[in-house]
């Protein structure tokens, strides 16, 4: 599986922007970033995908670097219910590919 | 929303039981999926199951763990003779099976072995 490399864990003020960086220098062609969290006690929860372009849903916005080797998740405005662990994952184009964790970055919002 | 749920929440139990987990998938899923998370350590992947058969599983997933979707709507994993190891959350998965589609997780269950 193609690796990721993420800060273990990061520090934001409420309501200011979150950017979470996400190293991924041999991304395949055909892999997908995804982006999941786990908030406390609760089980893993999607939060966006992209391939090349940038990405934006209601939860947050995927900037992908030209080369695809980095991307970076922006929370535009954090808040005490976004402290979780956030994955960066490359999954593979294939119909029933798993997703395979790693350690992730533990984002503490400070009020 | 439809949403992945697992049950139970909690079980208790002693070393060398069998122990089921039962997971309903979101229902026009076709991929099921089983992960476990001990204490303070990362998500790590049981197994993969689509058409009736597991498509794939991780070193962890040995004899003593199986899956099965008995009725079509329930999905479950077995250990047949849980060691103290097994405690951990269990997790369970489904997706549409789109290609790059996301995954959905249940709320998990939380195993203790005695």
């Amino acid at each position: 599986d193609a690796k990721t490399t993420q800060p273990n864990s990061m520090e934001s003020n409420e309501e200011e922007p979150v950017h979470l960086p996400c190293n991924h220098s041999t991304i395949s062609g055909t892999d997908y970033i995804h982006w999941y969290r786990q908030l406390p006690s609760q089980g893993p929860e999607y939060v966006i995908h992209g391939l090349t372009s940038n990405v934006n849903n209601r939860m947050a916005s995927l900037a992908i670097a030209e080369d695809r080797k980095s991307s970076t998740l922006i929370l535009h405005r954090a808040t005490l219910r976004d402290a979780a662990v956030y994955y960066c994952i490359l999954r593979s184009y294939n119909r029933d590919d798993k997703i395979i964790f790693g350690k992730g970055t533990r984002l503490h919002i400070l009020p | 929303e439809p949403e992945v749920t697992q049950t139970p929440s909690h079980q208790v139990t002693q070393m060398g039981q069998e122990v089921i987990l039962r997971c309903v998938p979101i229902s026009n899923h076709l991929y099921f999926y089983w992960y476990r998370q001990i204490l303070g350590q990362k998500v790590e992947f049981l197994v993969s199951f689509y058409n009736n058969e597991i498509s794939e599983k991780s070193e962890i997933f040995d004899d003593q763990f199986s899956v099965e979707r008995p009725d079509g709507s329930n999905f479950t994993l077995k250990i047949r003779s849980t060691k103290l190891e097994d405690s951990a959350m269990y997790f369970c998965a489904s997706g549409t099976g789109v290609n790059t589609g996301e995954l959905f997780f249940g709320e998990g269950s939380r195993l203790t072995v005695l």
